[in-house]
């Protein structure tokens, strides 16, 4: 079964400093995706980042990075030089893709509530 | 396209009445998950559709849940005889079948507040 562990609950920071959330999952698959989604006080959830398991290259987009630790079975997320507009819930998730590529339902942690103090 | 649209987006109901909420994905995409959101977690996962067919339901969704798509386009979630434990966000997504693990991803919508007093 799928299962992620955010464990952080309410992270502040002030503005323009570097907030780094954690995130621990579990599979048996061999081959999964793993997302970072930020939600904002009007609920969508926006696509930030993913990652497929056999690529464990870290990488930097803007102001968001990622460390993927198979390892570790840890997907780490960073957003450099925080603004106010960063603040939101943020969410790992993860995606098992099965034999018959079905139902590719997503698995999410418990969320961090990120504040950015300006 | 404006994306994924969730009518309404609040919803105060009282115990034991029914509730009818709908989701409009994207016009081009052939699957439709529903989610639910309870509050401090993150959103679980209820059912989903490809195209008219609803293919896999969750334990989570009780006999007192129905969902439908009926020509494989807008979506509507029921609830019967609602109970206090139902509030929560109720948020629909929809994809193309086979790219929800690409960058295009899952589109989801802002969500329906569900309250039941």
């Amino acid at each position: 079964a799928q299962k992620v562990t955010q464990a952080q609950t309410e992270i502040s920071v002030v503005e323009k400093e570097d907030v780094t959330l954690d995130c621990v999952y579990e599979t048996r698959d061999t081959t999964y995706y793993l997302f970072w989604y930020k939600q904002p006080p009007s609920g969508e959830l926006v696509f930030l980042i993913r990652r497929n398991s056999f690529d464990e290259q870290n990488e930097i987009s803007g102001r968001y990075s990622w460390n993927f630790q198979k390892s570790t079975s840890s997907f780490n997320f960073t957003i450099t030089a925080s603004q106010v507009v960063d603040s939101a819930v943020y969410f790992c998730a993860l995606s098992e893709e099965g034999l018959d590529y079905g139902n590719n339902r997503l698995a999410f942690g418990k969320g961090n509530q990120v504040v950015v103090i300006p | 396209d404006t994306g994924v649209s969730q009518d309404p987006r609040h919803k105060i109901t009282k115990r034991g009445q029914n509730v009818t909420f709908r989701c409009d994905p994207i016009s081009e995409h052939n699957r439709l998950y529903w989610y639910r959101q309870t509050l401090g977690q993150g959103p679980e996962f209820l059912t989903y559709f490809q195209n008219e067919a609803q293919l896999e339901k969750s334990r989570l969704l009780s006999d007192r849940f129905s969902a439908e798509r009926p020509k494989g386009s807008f979506s509507t979630l029921e609830i019967q005889r609602t109970e206090q434990g139902d509030s929560a966000m109720y948020l629909c997504a929809s994809s193309l079948a086979g790219y929800e693990n690409t960058n295009y991803g899952y589109t989801f919508g802002s969500g329906t507040r569900l309250t039941v007093v």
